[in-house]
C-alpha cells in the first residue's frame, strides 16, 4: 500500500463547477504540501500546510491531522485549471523526505 | 526574484555513459532538493543539499550522486546510465533553514533525461 493515496485519479468538470480532490496518508507527517503540474512538466507549489485550512483566491486546502487526511478545493472552477494536482507528504523517520501521491489529473471542459 | 533554473532542458545519453544535471535556486534559498518523475512511478524524492552537505536522501542506489556549491547551486550526477533513468529531473529549491526541513518547494523547469 502507497503511503500517500489521492482520489480520484481523475476528473473531469465542467466549467464553474466546485472541486474536490482527496489525499489520505498513512505515516506521520510534519507538513502537507499540495501542487500543481501543468503539462510541459512545470510544477508549481500551491500549498504547504500542517494543520487547519488555507485558502488562496478560488483555491482551499484543509488537512485533518487526527484523520491523515486532507483535501483541496476548487471553486468557480476554469478550464485554465486543467492539470495535474500532486499531494506530497513531509515525513521525518530520521532523515527527512517528501512522499509523493500519485496524482489526480483534471479537465474542466467549458 | 528570477525563479529555479535548471540545466540542459533536455538530453540523451546512452547506457554505462554518466550525466551531470545543473540547477540554480531562487537567490537566497540555501536548500536544494532532486526529484525523478517517470510515468511508472511518478515523484520520487532524490535528496536534499543544504550549505553544501547532503542533509537528506531518499531509497536511490550510490549511482545517484550529487553536490551543492557556496552559491548554493547544486550539480546531480548519474553515472552507469540504464534504460530506466529514462525520467524528468526536477530540482527545487526552498528556504528551510536548520532543523526545520525542507520547507515550501519551489521547482524548477525540469530536465527530461532520454537514456537510450
Amino acid at each position: 500500500k502507497n503511503e500517500v493515496e489521492q482520489s480520484p485519479q481523475n476528473l473531469t468538470a465542467q466549467e464553474g463547477e466546485f472541486i474536490t480532490i482527496n489525499c489520505s496518508y498513512s505515516v506521520g507527517i510534519s507538513a502537507l504540501h499540495w501542487l500543481q503540474q501543468h503539462p510541459g512538466g512545470g510544477i508549481v507549489s500551491l500549498f504547504m500546510l500542517s494543520s487547519g485550512k488555507k485558502k488562496h483566491g478560488r483555491l482551499i486546502a484543509t488537512i485533518n491531522i487526527q484523520e491523515k487526511h486532507s483535501s483541496l478545493h476548487i471553486t468557480a472552477s476554469h478550464p485554465r485549471d486543467s492539470a495535474v494536482y500532486i499531494c506530497a507528504v513531509h515525513i521525518i523517520q530520521g532523515a527527512q523526505k517528501l512522499v509523493f501521491g500519485q496524482g489526480t489529473r483534471l479537465t474542466i471542459n467549458p | 526574484k528570477a525563479g529555479v533554473t535548471q540545466t540542459p532542458r533536455y538530453l540523451i545519453k546512452t547506457r554505462g555513459q554518466q550525466v551531470t544535471l545543473s540547477c540554480s535556486p531562487i537567490s537566497g534559498h540555501r536548500s536544494v532538493s532532486w526529484y525523478q518523475q517517470t510515468p511508472g512511478q511518478g515523484l520520487q524524492f532524490l535528496f536534499e543539499y543544504f550549505s553544501e552537505t547532503q542533509r537528506n536522501k531518499g531509497n536511490f542506489p550510490g549511482r545517484f550522486s550529487g553536490r551543492q556549491f557556496s552559491n548554493s547551486r547544486s550539480e546531480m550526477n548519474v553515472s552507469t546510465l540504464e534504460l530506466g533513468d529514462s525520467a524528468l529531473y526536477l530540482c527545487a529549491s526552498s528556504l528551510a533553514e536548520g532543523a526545520t526541513g525542507l520547507g515550501e518547494q519551489f521547482f524548477g523547469p525540469g530536465t527530461r533525461l532520454t537514456v537510450l
